[in-house]
């Protein structure tokens, strides 16, 4: 079936270096991504979104670029903080409204 | 303005009991789905509901189910609970105005444990 994001893998940074963070999706209807940080304890938490028309999206410190030919999707985060320690998610969503499929993860440590 | 609240935030139920988890969504916010989190399964989609209907349905068993009240609010139900429907129950309200995609926002979750 269609799956987001097959793996957990885990990335780890010293503080002040950039991150990224990498996300394949299968679903070429997909119109709408999302990136999520979940630290431990707490829901998911929104950072960023991008849609389908779009192919880059910056936001405070995070930068979001959409690949649509190889369906692929990676966070950026910048001048990256201890704070920043969290699983991150990828989320996409075609024209069903609240059938968000999410990636597995991905853990995020730095190290101060 | 106040998040998504869910409650209890923590449930300890044996097998074979059923459980109503209740979501308070965004003032405001119409959509309200529902996500099963497992560390073997990840983030699942259970249902979404629209102005007290179900709109859309995830792939899991029809023990589970949900209801909409006329102010958004939403509870979830599981029957006849199995040990492997521990997990953290998570809702997400959006705004949904104009009846396609928007971005949802989570509440902290409902831990529950059948033992």
């Amino acid at each position: 079936g269609e799956s987001v994001g097959l793996h957990l893998p885990t990335l780890s940074v010293q503080e002040g270096d950039n991150s990224i963070i990498n996300c394949a999706y299968s679903n070429s209807a997909s119109d709408y991504f999302i990136w999520y940080k979940q630290e431990s304890g707490k829901g998911p938490q929104f950072i960023i979104d991008i849609r389908s028309n779009m192919d880059k999206r910056q936001g405070q410190r995070v930068t979001v670029l959409l690949n649509k030919t190889v369906k692929h999707l990676s966070l950026q985060i910048a001048a990256t903080q201890p704070g920043d320690s969290a699983v991150y998610f990828c989320a996409e969503t075609g024209q069903l409204q609240g059938d968000m499929r999410f990636g597995a993860g991905t853990r995020l440590t730095v190290k101060p | 303005k106040a998040g998504v609240t869910q409650t209890p935030r923590y449930l300890i139920k044996t097998r074979g009991q059923q459980v109503t988890l209740s979501c308070s969504p965004i003032s405001g916010h119409r959509s309200v789905s529902w996500y099963q989190q497992t560390p073997g399964q990840g983030l699942q989609f259970l249902f979404e509901y629209f102005s007290e209907t179900q709109r859309n349905k995830g792939n899991f068993p029809g023990r589970f189910s949900g209801r909409q009240f006329s102010n958004s609010r939403s509870e979830m139900n599981v029957s006849t609970l199995e040990l492997g429907d521990s997990a953290l129950y998570l809702c997400a309200s959006s705004l949904d105005l104009a009846g396609g995609t928007d971005t949802q926002y989570f509440g902290p979750g409902t831990r529950l444990t059948v033992l």
